[in-house]
């Protein structure tokens, strides 16, 4: 079957560093993004991985190795605003099938 | 401001009802998606739209209708719901779908339904 995992929960205090990670097992890769959600709110883009490497946005950071089934999430100097569901989903094709993770809830304390 | 819009937001309706959900995108996208996200468990795909043409229906049960009458809009009718529906509907679209790289989606905000 196909399965992507990701912790449920993580917390961390103000301006620390988080990394979630997400481990996946399916038919195809046409690559794997993160997305995040605020409680209430539309999912929104955060990054997308295809190759293997690091990709680097301000604060935030995805890691992917496509032979390891794994990726990571960092997130730099955590803000309060950071609080938030933190979604992996990986496509295996072109056409737009995305499966998600179940999210992971960070919680950033003072 | 993701350029999705949802309405409506919020929506209750008894097991007989009938009622649409509706999605609109402003972002020139060719491709709309209907997932039902439940608390705890993954955002589930349930329909894909390529250029107005339904490309995935993912197992889904025929009391959930979609219609997409153009690239812009998207519907999802409802009709003899049961209360395990009761979930948080998100629409989402992407720029084009057709083969190569993998398109990024951008989603609306949902609408979050209870069934009674």
């Amino acid at each position: 079957g196909q399965n992507i995992d990701q912790p449920t929960e993580m917390t961390a205090t103000e301006g620390a560093i988080v990394q979630i990670n997400c481990t996946y097992q399916t038919s195809g890769f046409n690559g794997l993004f993160w997305y995040q959600q605020h409680a209430g709110e539309a999912p929104t883009f955060l990054s997308y991985n295809v190759l293997d490497g690091l990709e680097e946005k301000g604060r935030f950071s995805s890691f992917l190795s496509r032979s390891k089934g794994y990726s990571y999430l960092l997130l730099k100097e955590l803000q309060m605003k950071d609080s938030a569901s933190y979604l992996c989903a990986v496509t295996t094709d072109s056409w737009g099938k995305f499966q998600f993770g179940a999210g992971t809830q960070v919680v950033v304390t003072p | 401001e993701t350029g999705v819009t949802q309405t409506p937001r919020h929506l209750v309706m008894g097991m007989t009802n009938k009622k649409s959900l509706k999605c609109e995108q402003h972002l020139g996208h060719n491709a709309m998606y209907w997932y039902k996200q439940s608390a705890k468990k993954p955002l589930e795909l349930m329909f894909v739209y390529n250029f107005k043409e339904q490309t995935e229906n993912n197992s889904v049960p025929s009391r959930f209708s979609p219609e997409c009458p153009n690239s812009s809009h998207l519907f999802l009718h409802l009709h003899t719901l049961q209360p395990e529906d009761s979930a948080l509907y998100l629409c989402a679209s992407s720029p084009v779908s057709s083969g190569g790289g993998a398109d990024t989606q951008y989603f609306g905000p949902g609408t979050r339904l209870t069934v009674l």
